[in-house]
């Protein structure tokens, strides 16, 4: 059964740092891994969709890799704004995709 | 629809009481999804729809859950005898792409259940 972890399970940093937040699954037979957003309250917002043909991904200050083989993702966050605070949930797998518990990310004015 | 919708956003029922949820996917995604979420932790997979049929339903915990989605369109979760460790947001979910080469997953807002 896939297992996904994320790791730091929180963040805090200051307004305008670059940060990086992990993504690591134990089973590397994956056909996608996406990454999603979630405000309190809400639904997932998603970010950025890696195919298993890919290595990675960029949307604006964003850009997420998959190392398929080693069974980790990064997701880079570059200039972090108090507007990014929220919790980012990796999602690996094809049709029964699956979830990690997400890292709460705070980005302090 | 532009979006996925979910219906009811919150639902309070009591101990052993029948619930439906809804989930109208966005138009012409032929894959559809359901979730569980709990406080503090990500989603666990329910089930799968292609088109009508539950392509994947090892997700759902036990018999008194099912689903359905009888026109390829809009889904129903149905959950029989509700007891109190069913209380967490639903999550319904769809893609526009089927079989191996699932497309990006887009969710709802959620179908928060609590029950008492």
């Amino acid at each position: 059964k896939q297992e996904v972890t994320q790791i730091p399970a929180a963040l805090s940093v200051p307004e305008g740092e670059n940060l990086v937040l992990n993504c690591s699954f134990t089973d590397s037979a994956i056909y996608n891994l996406q990454w999603f957003r979630q405000d309190p309250g809400k639904g997932l917002t998603s970010l950025l969709l890696i195919q298993s043909s890919q290595r990675e991904q960029t949307s604006g200050r964003l850009n997420a890799s998959l190392d398929k083989s080693s069974g980790r993702s990064t997701l880079y966050i570059a200039a972090s704004q108090p507007g990014d605070s929220a919790t980012y949930l990796c999602a690996v797998g094809d049709n029964d995709m699956r979830f990690g518990a997400g890292t709460r990310l705070t980005v302090k004015p | 629809g532009a979006g996925v919708s979910q219906t009811p956003s919150n639902k309070v029922t009591e101990k052993g009481k029948y619930v439906e949820l809804r989930c109208d996917p966005i138009s012409g995604h032929t894959a559809l999804y359901w979730y569980r979420q709990s406080l503090g932790q990500g989603p666990e997979f329910l089930i799968y729809f292609q088109g009508t049929g539950a392509a994947d339903d090892s997700g759902l915990p036990n018999d008194r859950f099912f689903a359905v989605r009888p026109e390829g369109s809009v889904s129903t979760l149905k959950i029989q005898r509700t007891e109190r460790g069913d209380s967490a947001v639903y999550l319904c979910a769809s893609s526009s792409i089927s079989g191996r080469a699932t497309g990006e997953l887009f969710f709802g807002e959620g179908s928060r259940l609590t029950v008492l």
